[in-house]
């Protein structure tokens, strides 16, 4: 099985940078992905590390460190539409070539004026 | 337009009245799956498939049953629903799940089921 947390709530002022951490220990290790969530609506695919290091993407960042079991996202000049959740998911392989998905429970974002 | 459509979008129902909610996806993708997101408990992973005819389960699949008979649908169908069943249901497909690229999931726009 797959353990993965996450904060469970930050709040972060607008035009600020913050950064919500993801640990994970599972065996099969083979990605992570980071996914927003706005309330009600469904998630929407943010980045993906498969690789130890950091990935850009515009105001994006995500990071990580297989080795350590450890992943972040950064989000850089916070704006008000930013307050979602954060979900993190880690893929890995299950054996007979399956591969199986699972999700932290997400950290809720607020950003506050 | 590339999307993942789920059907009905709200039900309420009373137990153990037979359901299907439907899932259909339009990009030609291999990997479909059901999740249900529970307050405090984030996204649970019910039933996935790698192709057709190739489903398992996931963390939660006691109460429901899927099929993958054609590549663009994967019904999710719950036999006997239970009150602690009602929940928020997601499908989502990717191209595939194997290593080798991002790969990321694309969601419906979710089913929210209330068992009478």
């Amino acid at each position: 099985g797959q353990n993965i947390d996450q904060p469970t709530e930050m709040t972060a002022t607008e035009g600020a940078i913050v950064q919500i951490n993801c640990t994970y220990q599972t065996s099969g290790f083979n990605g992570l992905f980071w996914y927003q969530q706005h309330a009600g609506e469904a998630p929407t695919f943010l980045s993906y590390n498969v690789l130890d290091g950091l990935e850009e993407k515009g105001r994006f960042s995500s990071f990580l460190s297989r080795s350590k079991g450890y992943s972040y996202l950064l989000l850089k000049e916070l704006q008000m539409k930013d307050s979602a959740s954060y979900l993190c998911a880690v893929r890995a392989y299950s054996g007979a070539g399956s591969y199986q998905l699972t999700f932290g429970k997400g950290t809720k974002l607020s950003v506050i004026p | 337009e590339a999307q993942v459509t789920q059907n009905p979008r709200y039900l309420i129902t009373v137990t153990g009245k037979k359901l299907t909610v439907t899932c259909s996806q339009n990009m030609n993708h291999e990997y479909m799956s059901w999740y249900r997101q529970d307050p405090g408990l984030g996204l649970r992973q019910i039933y996935y498939s790698m192709n057709v005819e190739v489903t398992d389960k996931g963390d939660v699949p006691e109460g429901y049953k899927v099929s993958r008979k054609e590549k663009r649908n994967f019904p999710l169908i719950l036999e006997s629903p239970s009150p602690n069943q009602t929940s928020l249901y997601f499908c989502a497909s990717s191209l595939s799940l194997l290593a080798g690229g991002g790969n990321e999931q694309f969601f419906g726009p979710g089913t929210r089921l209330t068992v009478l």
